[in-house]
């Protein structure tokens, strides 16, 4: 079945450092991409997504790139701030179906 | 912009009691909506798939009987877990598509601590 595998955490950085965060995934078809942002004591929050091979997707300084050949969607960011600091998760959602898979999140802390 | 709620957002009960979860889009309609279970420190894990007007699917290893759902309306979800016990303690959150914007929203998630 579909999986999404993302790496391990926690990572520490600090402050204007630079982020990434790597996910990969196994799907049949065509698979849309996620990144899900979990902020302390809330929801998930949509954070960037792509649809189809070769779209950057973009918001608040993060970045993330749907490349199919390797079946990555690595997150990045060229400057970390301390409010980035959460745990983000990488899903993939199959071609024609709503519900999503998600990787075993990445817990993030951003030291000033 | 879209927003799902849940409540209550927190709740201590004891075993071999019942507890109900509501989940709501507030803004949009969802046909399905699904439950996902978060351990500490780890990734969401699917429960089930709630239908409205129908039954809902449930994803292997998920004990329909202990894990009811029940999705009364286009904006209402409520998934009962029953006979609680201390292993069912965890972080229930759950998740409505908005299928006009393609997006998926999720609720801020019940903290469920059974003594």
């Amino acid at each position: 079945g579909d999986s999404v595998t993302q790496m391990e955490g926690p990572v520490t950085l600090s402050e204007e450092a630079f982020l990434t965060i790597n996910c990969t995934y196994t799907a049949t078809g065509y698979p849309s991409l996620f990144w899900y942002v979990q902020y302390p004591g809330e929801g998930l929050q949509l954070l960037l997504k792509a649809t189809k091979a070769d779209d950057k997707g973009s918001n608040k300084g993060f970045e993330a790139t749907y490349r199919k050949e390797t079946t990555s969607f690595h997150l990045e960011k060229g400057s970390v701030q301390v409010s980035d600091s959460a745990v983000y998760f990488c899903a993939l959602r199959g071609g024609g179906a709503q519900k999503l898979v998600f990787g075993q999140g990445t817990r993030l802390t951003i030291n000033p | 912009g879209a927003v799902v709620s849940q409540h209550p957002s927190r709740v201590i009960c004891k075993s071999g009691t019942s507890v109900k979860i509501e989940c709501r889009s507030l803004d949009f309609q969802a046909t399905t909506m699904f439950w996902y279970r978060q351990f500490p420190k780890q990734s969401l894990m699917l429960m089930a798939t709630s239908n409205e007007g129908s039954k809902a699917t449930y994803e292997q290893g998920v004990e329909k009987d202990k894990f009811l759902i029940n999705h009364a309306s286009l904006t209402l979800s409520t998934l009962t877990v029953t006979s609680a016990h201390p292993e069912d303690s965890s972080f229930y959150i759950c998740s409505a598509p908005d299928t006009i914007t393609d997006t998926q929203y999720f609720g801020p998630g019940t903290r469920l601590t059974v003594l």
